[in-house]
Parts: structure tokens; C-alpha cells; sequence
């Protein structure tokens, strides 16, 4: 199985504050790569699908990056909507796995 | 728009199987492409996939549960089922149905939480 080590585990971040999460593949997955966002309560949201693609909705300030083993999402400017659980999650290779969650606070 | 719903028994006991109902719209699973997936989270943990069915029947599962997987496909009622047997404590969780994509998953259902209990 492909391993999607993520990182951090939690972030604090202040308001208007750009912040990074990453997402290490255990082989090469090439760009088959997606981010999701989830909220207390709901179920996830997809927000960056192909490493790089902005899903149809998502905020601008949302963005990914990479290819290969390692991948990072990127919120410009913190808002308050954006405390949530962050996933990635690879879908070169069955069994599809999951990073294991960075949880987003507001500082 | 796409919208899907997992029904399930809420509770049971342990050895017993599990078995979910995905009710789907806004998509059919006789187009070329289109599929449904599972993915359970246990409470305050991560996300794990289960399994896959497209819409030519073809079915992928983890393997990390064995043999105790079997996804299904009413294609005619827009349903898709998941079993699985020999339920115990650690298949508690939020089951999930979803729309896979060849790169992600685009649609989720709002989850069925299961609780396995003796």
C-alpha cells in the first residue's frame, strides 16, 4: 500500500495568515493527488484534486502543489471558515489510501 | 446536482454483518465512468477506503479487510450496497458513500454512523 504521510498533525494560525500542510507519498504517485476539507460534524469536502486543480467552489486562497512524492496545500490568508481537518489522499494506486489529518485552529 | 444518502442499521452486535445502502442521484452507474465508493472514519480518526464499483461492474476492495468486503449495484433504483461480515468493535464508525473520480472524490454522502456493541 501507498503510505501518505501528513504533516503537521495540528496547526494554529492567525487570522489573514498564509499556511502550509504536506503530504508525503511512500512511492511515486505522479500528480494523482486530492485534498479534502472537513468541518466538526460533516463529512469531506473535495478542494484540490490532480496535485493542482482547484475543484469547481473552492475559495481562490486554496491552492496545491507537487507531483511525484511530495505535495503541499497552501490557504492564503487564514479566514474563520477555514478551521477544519485536512486530508489528502492518493488515487494513483488501489487500495486508494488517506494522509492521517492535519487539524486547522484558529490562533 | 449530485446528491447520495447511506442508510444502515445504526446498531449491532458483534460477528453479525453490516450491511449499508447508498441511494444516489444526479448520476447513473450505467454511464461509462461513473462509480461509488465506501469510506468509513471512526470517531476523531482518519479516513479509510473500503471499497469501489464502477459502472461496468468492475469492483476493487482493501485489502487490509480480507475477504469480508462485497460491494453491489442496482443500477435500475440508483442504489449501491456494501456487506460486510463478521462485524466487530473496530468497525465502528461513520460509514460514508461517495462519487469516485479518477483522481479523487468529488461527492460525499452526509454518513451513517454504525455502532458495533455488545
Amino acid at each position: 500500500d501507498i503510505q501518505m504521510t501528513q504533516s503537521p498533525p495540528s496547526l494554529s494560525a492567525s487570522l489573514g495568515e498564509t499556511i502550509s500542510i504536506e503530504c508525503l507519498a511512500s512511492e511515486g504517485i505522479y500528480s494523482n493527488l486530492a485534498w479534502y476539507q472537513q468541518k466538526p460534524g460533516k463529512s469531506p469536502q473535495l478542494l484540490i484534486y490532480g496535485a493542482s486543480s482547484l475543484q469547481d467552489g473552492v475559495p481562490s486562497r486554496f491552492s496545491g502543489s507537487g507531483s511525484g512524492t511530495q505535495f503541499s496545500l497552501k490557504i492564503s490568508s487564514m479566514q474563520p471558515e477555514d478551521e477544519a481537518d485536512y486530508f489528502c489522499q492518493q488515487s494513483y494506486k488501489f487500495p486508494l489510501t488517506f494522509g492521517s489529518g492535519t487539524k486547522l485552529e484558529i490562533k | 446536482q449530485v446528491t447520495l444518502k447511506e442508510s444502515g442499521p445504526g446498531i449491532l452486535q458483534p460477528s453479525q454483518t453490516l450491511s449499508l445502502t447508498c441511494t444516489f442521484s444526479g448520476f447513473s452507474l450505467s454511464t461509462y465512468g461513473m462509480g461509488v465508493g465506501w469510506i468509513r472514519q471512526p470517531s476523531g480518526k482518519g479516513l479509510e477506503w473500503l471499497a469501489n464499483i464502477w459502472w461496468d461492474d468492475d469492483k476493487y476492495y482493501n485489502p487490509s479487510l480480507k475477504n469480508r468486503l462485497t460491494i453491489s449495484k442496482d443500477t435500475s433504483n440508483n442504489q449501491a450496497f456494501l456487506k460486510i461480515t463478521n462485524v466487530d468493535t473496530a468497525d465502528t464508525a461513520t460509514y460514508y458513500c461517495a462519487r469516485p473520480l479518477t483522481t479523487a472524490v468529488d461527492y460525499w454522502g452526509q454518513g451513517v454512523m454504525v455502532t458495533v456493541s455488545s
